[in-house]
């Protein structure tokens, strides 16, 4: 069974104070992973796929990286317009494979 | 704008009663989906479609059904028989063809009960 595991549930940082999420995975051959970011009360919004360990992608304050067991999601100098919930998600290899979601980070950034 | 609707945005149901939320999207996508989201939980898969008139069952499909008649359109009933129906709700698409290719979420349906 595939499972994934955000930490830490709940971030609070300043404005400009750097950190990072973390999303572990277990799964039987990684077609892709993904980060999306959601704010209250809409859906989540698409933010990174990633494919294979060692890949990176960035997206202003954003980077996303990926190793065999977890990727990390780095907030460089977060601006409180970055609060949000992140959530992870996993493909699977086998078949047609749907998506399993982590439970998500809540990140909340003070000014 | 492309994207997908989902309506209506908040919805309440008395007990014993059937709801339909809609899903629409005009992306061209092949495939649909339904989730539930619960507060501190992970999105959990309800129902799928990878093609028009048919789908298949997610992890929580008691008490759920769909229909697919048209490659836009993605209705989800949730019937009397889901007992604990409060909930957030929200539809995705994605290209079916090209695996790897992320699914795109609409506003979602907030379920509650009278």
């Amino acid at each position: 069974e595939d499972q994934v595991t955000q930490s830490p549930e709940a971030l609070r940082l300043q404005e400009g104070e750097s950190s990072s999420l973390n999303c572990s995975y277990t799964v039987s051959g990684l077609r892709g992973l993904f980060w999306y970011r959601q704010d209250p009360g809409k859906g989540p919004e698409f933010l990174f796929t990633l494919y294979s360990a060692g890949e990176e992608k960035e997206k202003e304050r954003l980077k996303a990286t990926l190793t065999k067991k977890e990727s990390f999601l780095h907030i460089t100098a977060p601006k409180p317009e970055d609060s949000a919930t992140y959530l992870c998600a996993v493909q699977a290899k086998r078949g047609y494979s749907t998506l399993t979601f982590g439970k998500g980070t809540m990140l909340l950034v003070s000014p | 704008d492309g994207g997908i609707t989902q309506s209506p945005k908040y919805l309440f149901r008395k007990e014993g009663q059937n709801v339909t939320l809609s899903c629409e999207q005009n992306l061209n996508h092949d495939a649909m989906y339904w989730y539930r989201q619960d507060p501190g939980q992970g999105l959990r898969l309800i129902y799928y479609s990878q093609i028009v008139n048919d789908f298949q069952k997610g992890d929580i499909a008691e008490g759920y059904s769909v229909s697919r008649e048209k490659k836009e359109s993605f209705p989800l009933t949730v019937t009397s028989a889901q007992k604990n129906p409060t909930a957030f709700y929200l539809c995705a698409s994605s290209i079916e063809k090209a695996w790897n290719q992320p699914q795109h979420f609409g506003d979602g349906t907030r379920l509650s009960i009278l």
